[in-house]
């Protein structure tokens, strides 16, 4: 069976410092990756999206990046923090175009 | 995507059947509808999708007109663990990731 992996599951960090958040998928091949985030009382907002390697497609411009070096790895970074960046963020995967989504645990980002 | 409107929040009875309505007046031929709930401070959840006909599963039904403009969702029997923000969502076809709206805030209560 396929499963998701997010971590850490909190981090909490200064203003200014880097991100790196890592989400691995086990038990397929070739899956359709996604990154979202929650900011506090609001909905999901579509991060970037990956449909193979080295594929990335951005949704909303910010001081976020996303960079998918292996297959079933998805990393969400920061050169430098900022406090508006605290939220929930999810990874997600769906194993092609019109199949339903399964996501992470998610991390949750405090940024101090 | 076709954007949706749904009830900012319901209240239903335990044990009781739940509908959720969304409207998706825009909807286009090839686009599917989608529903998504969230359980507090977890990942959403994927409950059912359709194009035209309706759809069952073992979680909810899924009913939409047969001008495909608006669609429910029914739990047939609410539980206090369907509390959750509830998402509709439309989709359309080719390599699309999905967009979340703010859902309906489904309260169980007994």
């Amino acid at each position: 069976s396929q499963t998701i992996h997010q971590w850490p599951a909190t981090l909490v960090q200064p203003v200014g410092s880097p991100l790196s958040l890592e989400c691995t998928v086990e038990g397929t091949s070739n899956p359709n990756l996604y990154w979202y985030r929650q900011a506090a009382g609001r909905g999901l907002q579509l991060l970037f999206y990956s449909v193979g390697i080295g594929q990335i497609s951005s949704e909303v411009p910010q001081n976020l990046s996303a960079s998918r070096p292996q297959d079933r790895q998805f990393i969400l970074s920061s050169k430098k923090l900022l406090l508006s960046d605290s939220g929930f963020y999810l990874c997600a995967w769906s194993p092609g175009r019109l199949d339903e989504q399964y996501f992470g645990p998610g991390t949750r980002l405090t940024v101090t | 995507d076709a954007k949706t409107t749904q009830p900012t929040s319901m209240d239903c009875a335990e044990g009781r059947a739940a509908n959720l309505p969304c409207n998706h007046s825009t909807i286009s031929g090839n686009e599917y509808v989608y529903w998504y709930r969230q359980i507090h401070s977890q990942g959403p959840q994927y409950i059912i999708h359709g194009l035209k006909n309706n759809e069952t599963n073992e979680m909810a039904s899924l009913i939409i007109t047969e001008d495909r403009k608006s669609s429910t969702l029914i739990l047939p029997h609410a539980t206090l663990r369907d509390t959750a923000v509830y998402y509709c969502i439309v989709r359309v076809v080719i390599n699309t990731p999905l967009v979340f709206g703010k859902g309906t805030r489904l309260s169980v209560i007994a």
